[in-house]
């Protein structure tokens, strides 16, 4: 069985400083990992994803994660906030059989709740 | 990527009434899913949906309540059965792509109030 826990449920930065957004996961075999970011009123959108490759992710707008194996994490990073990272962000596992195959089912965290001060 | 769109974007019903939300792709694609974002929550896999098959429900969701067709390999409906006031959420649909272990693009969603 899968999970994820996010571990802040809401993260205030001012612009300009680090973004730290943290997550750990539980699953069965090698799982595929992912941040899905949602603006208010917008749909999700994919931060970056982990696939069992390079354990550091870089996605989209600055944004990289590490895998952590031993630590079971997948915490997001970001150098310098900016206003328009303000969104909820949630960290996603899609797990996978000893095969390597996907069933596709993708588990959500709960969100955590970024908000960015001038 | 794959381009999704979702028919209504919103809409306000009354209990014990049904509605369909139609999901539109603009690719062939195998696996598309449903989701419910309930108010302040996280996404809930409702069921899966492969082109040919009948729709794979996840504990708690069930057929007579949440009916899904998916006729094509680029279009699903959900309905949403003899609604209540509990019913109320944002409804997603997404399409898994295969060669890239299933990562998932998502519709903007349809909320739904039902009064």
């Amino acid at each position: 069985a899968q999970s994820v826990t996010q571990l802040d449920s809401h993260v205030s930065v001012s612009e300009g400083t680090p973004v730290l957004l943290r997550c750990n996961y539980s699953s069965s075999y090698s799982p595929s990992l992912f941040w899905y970011v949602q603006h208010p009123n917008k749909g999700l959108q994919l931060l970056l994803k982990y696939t069992s490759a390079a354990t550091l992710v870089k996605g989209i707008n600055g944004f990289e994660a590490e895998f952590k194996k031993s630590e079971t994490s997948f915490h997001l990073t970001k150098p310098s906030a900016h206003m328009s990272d303000a969104a909820e962000y949630f960290c996603v596992v899609s797990d996978r059989d000893a095969g390597g195959t996907s069933y596709g089912k993708l588990t959500f965290g709960q969100g955590t709740i970024l908000t960015v001060h001038p | 990527s794959a381009v999704i769109s979702q028919k209504p974007s919103r809409d306000i019903c009354q209990r014990g009434t049904s509605l369909t939300i139609q999901c539109q792709v603009d690719s062939q694609v195998t696996m598309m899913f449903w989701y419910r974002q309930q108010p302040g929550q996280s996404l809930t896999l409702i069921a899966t949906a492969n082109q040919g098959s009948e729709a794979t429900y996840e504990s708690g969701f069930v057929i007579d309540k949440f009916p899904i067709s998916r006729p094509n390999l680029t279009f699903s409906t959900l309905t949403v059965s003899n609604m209540s006031p509990e019913d109320s959420s944002i409804y997603l649909c997404s399409v898994g792509v295969r060669d890239t272990y299933y990562e998932q693009y998502f519709g903007p969603g349809t909320r739904l109030t039902v009064t």
